[in-house]
């Protein structure tokens, strides 16, 4: 079975450091995705973790632990328009390679 | 470089009759997978798609649900007999592979 797990809500301060984790437990793993959704739009791509690691982006990274079957998504010096949903997804091992996702947090950035 | 284009963007229909979602991915792209996400809620898989194949459909309600993807023309989500609780946001998503995939705006469905 497939089971990822996020918070389901997160408040920060503009020009902070937030932190979004996501645990999973799944049948197969091909890698995980970040991806960010702003209310009544589409999901946009943020980052894929195949590897053990950090990986940077700008202000936003991503660090995976298959062994813990952790990842975390750092946003820093936070902006207004930070604030949506981010979603984590993890690429099965099964024929499609489609993406399970979490429920999604809900960033709210605060001035 | 169009993106994954869905239409309609917003589809209202009256429970019992049927609903036609589109989904036409980008260039290059032959795989296609749908996902449904009910209000304040993540995304769930429904099915996936090759040209003229259905690769897995797990997702997908056992009745009144089908897909296709033909070898020309978009792929299309059909749901018969709408039913209340098909209201929700049904995303449409390409990929060249089976790596990163692109999502398309999404069809807002309401069953009145």
């Amino acid at each position: 079975g497939q089971n990822i797990d996020q918070p389901t809500e997160m408040t920060a301060t503009e020009g902070a450091i937030v932190q979004i984790n996501c645990t999973y437990q799944t049948s197969g793993f091909n890698g995980l995705f970040w991806y960010q959704q702003h209310a009544g739009e589409a999901p946009t791509f943020l980052s894929y973790n195949v590897l053990d690691g950090l990986e940077e982006k700008g202000r936003f990274s991503s660090f995976l632990s298959r062994s813990k079957g952790y990842s975390y998504l750092l946003l820093k010096e936070l902006q207004m328009k930070d604030s949506a949903s981010y979603l984590c997804a993890v690429q099965g091992g099964n024929a499609g390679n489609m993406l399970t996702f979490g429920g999604g947090t809900r960033l709210m950035v605060k001035p | 470089n169009a993106g994954v284009m869905q239409n309609p963007r917003h589809l209202v229909r009256r429970r019992g009759q049927e609903a036609r979602l589109r989904c036409s991915p980008m260039k290059g792209h032959s795989h296609v997978y749908w996902y449904r996400q009910l209000p304040e809620e993540g995304l769930k898989f429904m099915v996936y798609l090759q040209k003229e194949n259905i690769i897995d459909e797990s997702g997908m309600p056992k009745e009144r649900f089908s897909a296709e993807f033909p070898k020309e023309g978009p792929s299309i989500l059909r749901i018969q007999q709408v039913v209340r609780g098909d209201s929700a946001a049904y995303f449409c998503a390409s990929s060249p592979s089976t790596l990163e995939a692109f999502f398309g705006q999404g069809t807002r469905l309401t069953v009145v």
